[in-house]
Formats: structure tokens, C-alpha cells, sequence
């Protein structure tokens, strides 16, 4: 079974905070993604990778940026934390093939005081 | 660009039969996919359809139009269990992105 493995279930950070969230899957997957879930909003992509050191935005990178140095690994980054970033992140991986399913990690609930 | 549209909200009885729709508007279509997602979990794939017709998996079955932009989700033999939220999503350009529904929040009553 593919993992997706999310470092931290509730973070709790403040206002203008340089704030890391990590994701590591274990599948050898080449895309990976991140999303914010908001109620009403439904999942919205912030940014992806396909490939190492490789990134493209989403359709709401601003205030973030993304980190992908191994393949295994992809980091969000929020620059100066805000409270409107207070929201639920979730890391996705899949296969390159067209078409694959995404799978998503646990999530991660982020608050901004 | 990509437009989805589920309804927000559903109530069903154990044991009985509800069909979840989704319409969607796409520049080029490519597939859809379902997935559950329970509160506080991860979404979990459920299934995925490219071809008009009727996909059956167990007590799920997904079905697709495409002329018309349609889909649904087809949950037999309701559960508790299967109270989640469901999300239909299309493929939105290349590296496998998606373009998600809000889902639909599926309540199952005694």
C-alpha cells in the first residue's frame, strides 16, 4: 500500500512565522502535490512537483512556496504565517502515468494566532 | 478551465440505495475519479471512469456519461460506515493534477 506520511496532525503556530510542513511518501511516486481543504471550498491545489527540484503553482500559491529535494520528499512552506492560512493541508503523491489515482496523506490542521 | 458541481448535502437510511451526483464542465475531458473522504481523515480513491457506462466495485458502482458531463456514485446496502464526505474530480492539464468538487457530506440514518 502507498504511504503518505504528514509530520504533524495539528500545528499551532503565530502571525508572521516562517512555518514548514513536510510530506514524504514511500512509493516512488513522481508527482506530488499539495492542497488546502476549507469547508464550502473543497480541496484547492496550491502547488505541485513532478519531478525533483521541479515545482509549478497551483491555483492559489500565494503566501507559499515548496521544496523538493529528494523524491521522496515535499515540503510547504508559508513564508509569514497569516490567519487566513488557518486551514487543513494535505499532501498527495502518484504515479506519472496519465491518469493514476492521487494518494493523500493524513493532513495536516494548521492554526494561525 | 474546469467547473464541478455536487450537491452539498445528503441524508439516506441504512440499508437502502443513494446515488450521488456530479456534473462537471471541462475543456478536455480526460476521466473522472471519486473519492471518500471520512471527518478528520485523508480521501481514499473509490474509483475512476474514461468510458460511458457502469463501473461496479463491490457495494459501489460509478457510472459516467460523457456527452451529457455527468456522473454518479452508487452506494447498495447502506452502512453507518459510509457516512463521509464523497469528492468527484477531473483531471485538470498535465502531471496527473485534479480539479475537485466540494463534495457531497452523506449522512447514514438508522
Amino acid at each position: 500500500d502507498v504511504k503518505v506520511t504528514q509530520s504533524s496532525r495539528y500545528l499551532v503556530k503565530r502571525t508572521g512565522e516562517k512555518v514548514f510542513l513536510e510530506c514524504v511518501q514511500d512509493m516512488d511516486h513522481e508527482n506530488m502535490f499539495w492542497y488546502r481543504q476549507d469547508p464550502g471550498l473543497g480541496l484547492r491545489l496550491i502547488y505541485f512537483s513532478y519531478d525533483v527540484k521541479m515545482k509549478e503553482k497551483g491555483d492559489i500559491p500565494e503566501g507559499y512556496s515548496v521544496s523538493r529535494e529528494k523524491k521522496e520528499r515535499f515540503s510547504l512552506i508559508l513564508e509569514s504565517a497569516s490567519t487566513n492560512q488557518t486551514s487543513m493541508y494535505l499532501c498527495a503523491s502518484s504515479l506519472e502515468t496519465s491518469n493514476q489515482p492521487q494518494h493523500f496523506g493524513d493532513g495536516t490542521r494548521l492554526s494561525i494566532l | 478551465g474546469q467547473n464541478i458541481d455536487q450537491p452539498t448535502e445528503m441524508t439516506a437510511t441504512e440499508g437502502a440505495i443513494v446515488q450521488i451526483n456530479c456534473t462537471y464542465q471541462t475543456s478536455g475531458f480526460n476521466g473522472l475519479f471519486w473519492y471518500q473522504q471520512h471527518a478528520g481523515e485523508a480521501p481514499t480513491f473509490l474509483s475512476y471512469n474514461v468510458l460511458d457506462g457502469l463501473e461496479e466495485k463491490g457495494r459501489f458502482s460509478s457510472f459516467l456519461s460523457r456527452s451529457k458531463g455527468y456522473s454518479y456514485l452508487l452506494l447498495k446496502e447502506l452502512q453507518m460506515k459510509d457516512s463521509a464526505s464523497y469528492l468527484c474530480a477531473v483531471p485538470t492539464g498535465g502531471g496527473n493534477k485534479l480539479t475537485f468538487g466540494t463534495g457531497t457530506q452523506l449522512k447514514v440514518e438508522l
